[in-house]
């Protein structure tokens, strides 16, 4: 079956450590983003990927990093540069943009990861 | 999401019908979607609208305004199920067929018997 994949989906981790949440697709989309989500708040987004080794930083890109060595995954690592780590973390892809001035393809997302920092 | 606004919380009648509205920015917009959101799990794409009008798929609508950055999504005939936050989403062009989602803080429906 096609889908996102996020592991796991509950994830506890102590102030000061780094940690990094996974995020794979087997639907061959070519565009990965990272949201988090608080409560009472929308999603909110930390970093995108277009293609293969190429991001660009979201509204809230500070105490985060990506990777894209593949296509199939976009790996986020929480710092402990991160202020407030405690969220839920959804991963989304979808394909390419149709064309030019063409409306974009919706985004799926995978299940969340609920990360708790303390 | 800064630009986008929708009602925080509404509660309807099952078998009623419901709609949610959502104003938008209206610079760079390219198109207006809609997700549904149970609690605690991932959202799931409903509807998208890109020109003015109504887009229908069963006994949900989405309308689109671009004159005036608005959209409504319409529930019919409630079902218990329906039960769940609904975000409004605005796409705009990050340029090189970049889109980027600006999502509004979600309504949370509330269905009573």
């Amino acid at each position: 079956d096609g889908g996102i994949t996020q592991s796991p989906k509950y994830l506890f981790r102590k102030e000061g450590q780094n940690v990094t949440l996974s995020c794979e697709q087997n639907l061959n989309h070519d565009a990965m983003y990272w949201y988090r989500q608080d409560p009472g708040q929308g999603l909110r987004l930390i970093y995108y990927s277009q293609i293969v080794n190429d991001f660009q930083k979201g509204d809230i890109a500070e105490g985060y990093s990506v990777s894209r060595e593949k296509k199939e995954s976009f790996p986020l690592t929480v710092t402990s540069a991160q202020k407030n780590p405690t969220a839920f973390y959804l991963c989304a892809s979808r394909l390419r943009g149709r064309g030019p001035e063409q409306p974009p393809y919706e985004q799926y997302f995978g299940p969340g990861t609920r990360l708790t920092v303390t | 999401g800064q630009n986008i606004d929708q009602p925080t919380e509404m509660t309807a009648t099952e078998g009623a019908i419901v709609q949610i509205n959502c104003t938008y920015q209206t610079s760079g917009f390219n198109g207006l979607f809609w997700y549904q959101q149970h609690a605690g799990e991932a959202p799931t794409f409903l509807s998208y609208n890109v020109l003015d009008g109504l887009e229908e798929k069963g006994r949900f609508s989405s309308f689109l305004s671009r004159s005036k950055g608005y959209s409504y999504l319409l529930l019919k005939e409630l079902q218990m199920k329906d039960s769940a936050s609904y975000l409004c989403a605005e796409s705009k062009d990050s340029g090189a067929g970049s889109y980027q989602l600006t999502f509004g803080k979600g309504t949370k429906l509330s269905v009573i018997p």
